[in-house]
């Protein structure tokens, strides 16, 4: 298994240019989610999918969107990129164990920088 | 809303000391715990869980309502434990938190020789 694998692992963009950041995932989980890590701020929910056909936003949504087509992708849009998403961006997937608990797996990470 | 806190950004120690990596959260409900670690160059991964109540490379955290916290903890630091450690919580029961995760803002763990 490759487990969560993202690409690029890096990436400059001008403002507002417009990319997508890959996603995706080959242990059948239902569950994916997009955070971003920034210095002193940990991670943050950007927004995240119970299944295919199915998203919804997390704390910072705001100039990202999600779609989910198939179980194994869940591709990140930046629709106009600007210096404030400069940060590094993490995919996990996870799966629903015994007793309500989850266990999340986490892609390497893409480091976006917006000039 | 939830929150973690973890109030040490950077936290250093020698070899061999004992080291205490602090975090408290912020929940009405019936929190789910957990510690992840990023090392140098590798993605994040779990480290342990409170459910679990188990040691992973020496490492433990109990869970104390009462002061809302889930401090992790080692007796004796290995310089291999030089790493980022976020302390996290998992809400919603019954399944609806869908492994949405709230992140404290990390601790940078430097163990000296």
């Amino acid at each position: 298994n490759a487990g969560v694998t993202q690409t690029p692992k890096f990436q400059v963009l001008k403002t507002g240019q417009s990319m997508t950041l890959q996603c995706a995932q080959d242990m059948n989980h239902e569950y994916m989610s997009w955070y971003r890590q920034d210095p002193g701020m940990g991670l943050r929910l950007i927004h995240y999918s119970v299944g295919a056909g199915i998203t919804d936003q997390g704390e910072v949504p705001n100039g990202y969107n999600v779609s989910r087509s198939t179980t194994e992708d869940f591709p990140l849009r930046l629709l106009s990129a600007a210096p404030s998403q400069t940060s590094v961006y993490f995919c996990a997937s996870s799966y629903l164990l015994a007793g309500d608990s989850y266990e999340q797996y986490f892609g390497p990470g893409t480091r976006l920088t917006v000039t | 809303a939830q929150r973690v806190t973890q109030p040490e950004k950077l936290l250093s120690v020698f070899k061999g000391a004992p080291v205490e990596l602090k975090c408290n959260y912020s929940y009405s409900g019936s929190p789910e715990l957990f510690w992840y670690v990023q090392y140098s160059r590798q993605r994040l991964q779990l480290l342990l869980r409170h459910i679990s109540r188990e040691s992973i490379k020496g490492f433990t955290a109990d869970l104390n309502k009462g002061e809302t916290s889930f401090h992790l903890k080692k007796p004796f630091a290995q310089e291999e434990d030089s790493a980022m450690y976020y302390c996290a919580l998992n809400v919603g029961a019954g399944g609806t938190s869908y492994g949405k995760l709230t992140f404290g803002q990390g601790t940078i763990l430097t163990v000296h020789p």
